[in-house]
């Protein structure tokens, strides 16, 4: 399985332009995220998601967009990019549908290092 | 508002020590514990995850503990090898409905040889 899969690696954008992060997962889970990891702050949660037609905001959700079509994949906007922007964003799924899977793990992409100038 | 805190912010041992990593939360009312890896450049690898009903997991030589009731919860790493050094990360997941992972900043471990 190729679990969590995140692209690009690397993306430098200039302030004022847009992109999308991709993720995809092929474990058939019911829920995915974004978080964004800078120093200092830890990680904290953009958008989530807990099935297909179906998102919700995190902590820090203001300057990005999600939208959730199937259950693989979960795409990220940043629709007018912002030095603020800056960061490691992980995208991350597990297991939602039922009362048991409370208790699954959190499993993470490797990354994406966006860099806004 | 529940606070993960992670103390000490880095840590440095020669190899084949005993360690243990420090993970406190404010609030008790928590569906469980996980821990986490993280390598330089690298995303989030699950270690081990505690139920709230759960005292400890145990995964080869790692050992996490769990009390819910003080808000602590430890990562017991045995005879440690320089493949160990990575940064270790905790969150809890609180058990109001619709709330995501509540991470700690992390202990930097480095493991000299």
């Amino acid at each position: 399985n190729a679990g969590v899969t995140q692209t690009p690696k690397f993306q430098v954008l200039k302030t004022g332009q847009s992109m999308t992060l991709q993720c995809a997962q092929d474990m058939n889970h019911e829920y995915m995220s974004w978080y964004r990891q800078d120093p200092g702050m830890g990680l904290r949660l953009i958008h989530y998601s807990v099935g297909a037609g179906i998102t919700d905001q995190g902590e820090v959700p203001n300057g990005y967009n999600v939208s959730r079509s199937t259950t693989e994949d979960f795409p990220l906007r940043l629709l007018s990019a912002a030095p603020s922007q800056t960061s490691v964003y992980f995208c991350a799924s597990r297991r939602q549908k039922t009362k048991t899977s409370y208790n699954s793990p959190l499993h993470f992409g490797n990354g994406t290092r966006l860099t806004v100038t | 508002k529940q606070e993960v805190t992670q103390i000490p912010a880095a840590l440095s041992v020669p190899e084949g020590e005993n360690l243990v990593l420090n993970c406190s939360f404010t609030d008790s009312a928590i569906y469980n514990l996980q821990w986490f890896r993280q390598d330089p450049g690298k995303g989030l690898t699950s270690l081990l995850l505690i139920q709230s009903s759960q005292r400890e997991q145990t995964s080869g030589r790692l050992n996490a503990s769990l009390d819910k009731s003080s808000g602590r919860s430890t990562l017991y790493i045995a005879a440690s090898q320089p493949g160990d050094s990575a940064t270790y990360l905790c969150a809890v997941r609180p058990s109001q409905a619709g709330t995501a992972l509540i991470f700690g900043k992390g202990t930097t471990l480095s493991v000299s040889s």
